[in-house]
């Protein structure tokens, strides 16, 4: 069955610093989304992109943010300068239609 | 903007017992109502999901059922096992220009033996 892929699984990166997180979406799939999970927390949607632009944005999406679908198969989500709070589990997901979504098995960024 | 909550926020129940999960919304556009579940430090799975034009889905031990009206809507595992112990989330598709998932806060069930 095709997955969702993200790398890295772990990523442990300095205050200040630029992390760049990477996701495979299903090859079919259509609408990607990012998504982070504080631990113990709810899943908080960040971001939505089809048709090569984002669609919609969170709050939590500020201009240290960014997305990109560089090529046919990757779909990546960078933050800029890392603060303490972006210390999270981050979900890639994908969908044919904006409905079931199927999601990775995720990034744990620790921001340090 | 749509808010989903969830109740309770943890549930206890012994094996074969039923479980039941509650969620309301905010958003009366609202169209589409998907649950996850999350084993410890897995990805979300979906495992039954509906429709506004449906009010009960049912796959095996699993049913989800929704109550417009009121924006609420349940999931309802019969039958509970060990295996089913997760922390399960309800979610709903805003109805704005692209349709994100906005989920719950949670429920952790433990099903003990």
């Amino acid at each position: 069955e095709p997955e969702v892929t993200q790398t890295p699984s772990h990523q442990v990166t300095q205050m200040g610093q630029e992390v760049i997180l990477r996701c495979v979406p299903i090859s079919n799939h259509l609408y990607f989304y990012w998504y982070r999970q504080i631990l113990g927390q709810k899943v908080e949607f960040l971001v939505s992109f089809y048709n090569n632009e984002i669609s919609e944005k969170s709050e939590i999406f500020d201009d240290q943010f960014s997305v990109e679908r560089p090529d046919g198969s990757n779909f990546t989500l960078k933050i800029r300068s890392t603060k303490l709070e972006d210390s999270a589990m981050y979900f890639c997901a994908s969908s044919t239609s904006g409905e079931k979504l199927f999601f990775g098995s995720g990034t744990q960024l620790s921001v340090l | 903007g749509e808010n989903v909550e969830q109740h309770p926020s943890t549930l206890s129940v012994q094996e074969g017992d039923s479980a039941v999960i509650k969620c309301t919304y905010s958003d009366s556009a609202s169209n589409y109502f998907p649950w996850y579940k999350q084993e410890l430090g897995k990805r979300p799975q979906l495992i039954i999901d509906i429709r506004s034009n449906v009010g009960e889905k049912k796959d095996q031990r699993i049913a989800v059922t929704l109550n417009k009206t009121a924006k609420h809507f349940s999931l309802h595992i019969t039958e509970t096992q060990p295996e089913d112990s997760a922390v399960y989330f309800c979610a709903a598709r805003v109805n704005t220009g692209f349709q994100k998932l906005v989920f719950g806060t949670g429920t952790r069930l433990l099903v003990s033996p």
